[in-house]
């Protein structure tokens, strides 16, 4: 079965960078476009960038654009955020999340669990 | 870009139906035939419904059914269920020749009364 297993969160100070990562499995990674998605805690969800299957396409929410890089690792089935000057407002649980065919426009069916991004001094 | 517009909070009793309105403009929900809808339990990642406006991917129950007119998609869940208390985004597509985005509903709580 699909699974997406994101880390690498945790407190980061204002201005510092940090990467998540993304392990998947139970699905050809390499076949799939994937997403990242972010949601305040008790708030809504929002999308944050999108990676073709080849990681040669690659599209920003403009919240984040020149800050956040989305990248991937089809050899090792991961797939990478890596979010340069964080500030207060990027404090999110992030979801990286599959799209359901190869096209950029596919929908987003499966999830991962999240992981917490806390900025704060 | 805007976030699509959804009711707070939507209720009803077990067995009834209700419906959740998200919309949009003509630039995301009214140009593509491209809205999903989710569904998220307190704590947990969010589960794919609907996609393309009504198609229910394999596993998902036929009480959720989607439709779209204009700017505006409608998800109904017919048999309300005490597990179907959980909030639901709608989610559409809204690219360019250029470039790919995606904007979500501002979420609605659904209550189980």
């Amino acid at each position: 079965q699909v699974q997406l297993v994101e880390s690498g969160g945790g407190v980061v100070q204002p201005g510092r960078s940090l990467r998540l990562s993304c392990a998947a499995s139970g699905f050809t990674f390499s076949n799939y476009v994937m997403h990242w998605v972010r949601q305040a805690p008790g708030k809504g969800l929002e999308w944050v960038a999108v990676i073709s299957y080849d990681g040669s396409n690659k599209y920003y929410a403009d919240s984040v654009k020149g800050r956040f890089t989305i990248s991937r690792d089809n050899s090792k089935n991961t797939l990478f955020l890596q979010m340069n000057s964080l500030r207060a407002d990027d404090t999110t649980i992030y979801y990286c999340a599959k799209g359901r065919a190869i096209q950029l426009w596919s929908p987003l069916d499966y999830w991962g669990q999240g992981t917490l991004v806390t900025v704060s001094s | 870009q805007s976030a699509l517009t959804q009711p707070a909070s939507v209720s009803g009793s077990p067995g009834q139906s209700i419906t959740i309105s998200c919309t949009g403009t003509s630039s995301d929900v009214g140009s593509y035939n491209l809205v999903s809808w989710y569904q998220q339990h307190p704590g947990k990642a969010p589960k794919f419904l609907i996609y393309e406006g009504s198609k229910r991917p394999s596993g998902v129950s036929n009480r959720f059914s989607g439709s779209r007119s204009g700017n505006t998609a409608s998800l109904t869940i017919s048999g309300l269920q005490a597990e179907d208390e959980a909030d639901y985004y709608c989610c559409s597509y809204t690219g360019t020749s250029t470039s790919y985005n995606y904007v979500f509903g501002t979420g609605t709580k659904v209550t189980v009364l």
